[in-house]
């Protein structure tokens, strides 16, 4: 069974572009959940997405938008992309959307804004 | 302050010794994640814990509920457990992880 996959694996932008990120969680996952892990630094909660319905957003500003598709997988746009927003993005799956649920991460996004 | 806290930030060690890496964390929590990061970003779920002591070949990890602590233990490291290692915990009731900021641990030949 394939693990949670995102793509694409690299991306450069350049400043004010929009991009979007994708993710397909492990099957039977309903949760999908977005990280950005600036270097040097643990990841920050972007999003988390729950059945289609956006169930937590994290203090990112409204540039940054998701949805969930019916079949779970995720997409992760930002708009107007500045300089600073050059991350990696992770996405996460998991069974339930909080308590004690395990957390699995596909390889990341790594954007570079140019 | 920082609601996840790990120390130490870096950690240099030979092949063989017993590595250690702490987190402390200031909320309550449903769970306490240890990840593993290598240089390519991907993210590994080492451990779940929500109390007691987990192990794993020679990784072993503890939570102390009561002093909010948790530690990562790996025994006879070896130069392929390089790599950043984070802790993150989900408060109760709460969608997200709250992560540390990683532990990043070399192991020398």
């Amino acid at each position: 069974d394939a693990g949670v996959t995102q793509s694409p694996t690299h991306l450069i932008k350049t400043r004010g572009q929009q991009v979007t990120l994708r993710c397909s969680p492990i099957s039977g996952h309903k949760s999908v959940s977005w990280y950005q892990q600036v270097l040097g630094q643990g990841p920050q909660f972007i999003f988390q997405y729950y059945e289609k319905e956006e169930r937590g957003r994290g203090n990112f500003p409204d540039r940054f938008s998701a949805r969930q598709f019916p079949n779970y997988s995720s997409e992760l746009n930002v708009n107007a992309l500045l300089l600073g927003d050059s991350a990696l993005y992770l996405c996460a799956s998991s069974l339930l959307t909080a308590g004690f649920t395990e957390a699995f991460f596909g390889q990341g996004t790594r954007l570079t804004v140019v | 302050k920082n609601e996840v806290e790990q120390s130490p930030q870096n950690l240099t060690a030979q092949e063989g010794e017993f590595i250690t890496i702490n987190c402390s964390y200031s909320v309550g929590i449903s769970a306490l994640h240890w990840l593993q990061q290598h240089p390519g970003g991907g993210i590994v779920s080492l451990f779940m814990l929500s109390s007691g002591k987990k192990k794993h070949g020679r990784l072993i990890a503890t939570i102390n509920i009561q002093e909010k602590h948790s530690s990562l233990h790996i025994t006879a490291s070896h130069p392929r457990d390089s790599a950043v290692y984070i802790c993150a915990v989900r408060s109760a009731g709460a969608q997200k992880l709250v992560f540390g900021q990683g532990t990043r641990l070399t192991i020398n030949p």
